[in-house]
This record gives C-alpha cells, structure tokens and sequence, in this order.
C-alpha cells in the first residue's frame, strides 16, 4: 500500500523568503508518480511539479522545485521567493505503476503556508 | 476554455435522497476519477475509470456508483445520503502517467 506523510501542519515565512514543505513516501512498487498540488482558498486543486521515480535530476518549475531523496523516500516542495499569493494549501501525492489500474492518487494530509508581508 | 467542468458547484439536500454529480473533461484523457475531500481536508480517491476498466476503493459505500456515458463524462450517483457523505467531490482526468487535471469541486450538505 501507498502512504504519504505531511508532518508540517502549517507553516509561516516571510514573503520573499524560500520555504520547504516536507513530505516522505512509503511505496513497494519500483515504479510511481510524486506530484505536488495547491489548494487556495477558494477551493479549486492546482497542479505544481512531477517527479517520476525514475527522473535522474529534480523537477523544476518556475519559482517550485521538488527535492526528491529517493533513497530516503522523500519529496519536498521548496517555493523560492515567496509571494502573499503562495498562501495556500498544499497537498504531497502520489500514484501508482503506470502499466496497472493504480493510477489513483494517494495523498498526504496537507500543509497549509502562509505567506507573511 | 474550462478543461474539467463539475456541476452543479453547491448542492444541498435532505437526508435519504438521491442525488448525481455531474463531470466533462474536454481535455481528450483517457482516465478519469472521484475524489472525496472531507471536513479535515483529506482527499480521498473514491473511483477511477477509463474505457476498459472501473477501480473501485473498497471503502466506497454501494450508495455511490460512477456512471460514464462516454469517455468525456463521469458522472456520480448517490443513493440514500447520509449526513456522513457531506463533502466536496472533485472530479479529475488524466492521460497515463501524467499530472491529473481537476474539476473546481462540487460542496455536498446534507442536511
């Protein structure tokens, strides 16, 4: 079975500062999906970066990157130079081999940021 | 253009009555799904399905039954609702191996 664990129930920083949000992974399956998501306030689920199990180097995305440890199964999202629109709640998830029927995400309980001015 | 459309947005009903959830994608994914996100924020997959096969979780009630009319639309059927099944239901779709698109939620009250 999938697990994700947020410890980080919420989180402060200053605005223009970097944050990390952590997030560690339990899988048996060689092959998965580790996907980063944010939820504002106004409740829609906006997809943020991707990293493949197999992925040599760390994905980026714009002010996003994801730290991936694979061997310490973990999967931190790292915001650079936060902005007050960061606020928000952000959901660490995974999916299953890409060849089965698992393709479901298995999420993790969530960190809500809050960006400070 | 709306990639992953929900409707209706609010729903709100009396206990023991049967609703549906309505979802289209416009996207061309070949898999789509239900997600349930409860008061404490978890979300939960409640369905997955593409043209060749429905992944049921386990923990879903028979109440809740997805019923696909084409690859397009997954819509979701609720019998007899209870005050526990007050939620936000998303919808979302997906090509294989790629990031999952979601719909903007439908709120469920039961009242």
């Amino acid at each position: 079975a999938q697990k994700i664990t947020q410890t980080q129930p919420g989180m402060f920083v200053q605005e223009k500062e970097a944050v990390t949000l952590d997030c560690t992974y339990d899988t048996s399956d060689p092959s998965y999906g580790l996907f980063w998501y944010k939820q504002p306030s106004s409740g829609e689920m906006i997809f943020l970066i991707y990293q493949g199990s197999y992925d040599q180097q760390n994905a980026t995305e714009g002010r996003y990157s994801l730290n991936f440890q694979k061997a310490r199964k973990s999967a931190n999202l790292v915001i650079s130079a936060s902005q007050l629109g960061d606020s928000a709640m952000y959901f660490c998830a995974m999916r299953g081999p890409m060849d089965t029927g698992r393709r479901a995400l298995t999420f993790g309980s969530g960190t809500r940021l809050q960006v400070q001015p | 253009d709306t990639a992953v459309s929900q409707t209706p947005k609010y729903l709100v009903t009396q206990m023991g009555n049967d609703k549906s959830i309505k979802c289209e994608q416009n996207l061309g994914h070949d898999t789509m799904y239900w997600y349930k996100q409860d008061s404490k924020k978890f979300l939960k997959i409640m369905f997955s399905y593409n043209n060749k096969e429905l992944i049921i979780n386990e923990t879903v009630p028979n109440r809740f039954s997805p019923k696909s009319p084409d690859k397009a639309h997954l819509n979701l059927h609720i019998n007899s609702l209870e005050l526990g099944d007050s939620a936000v239901y998303f919808c979302a779709s997906s090509l294989i191996g790629e990031e999952q698109f979601f719909g903007p939620g439908t709120r469920l009250t039961v009242l």
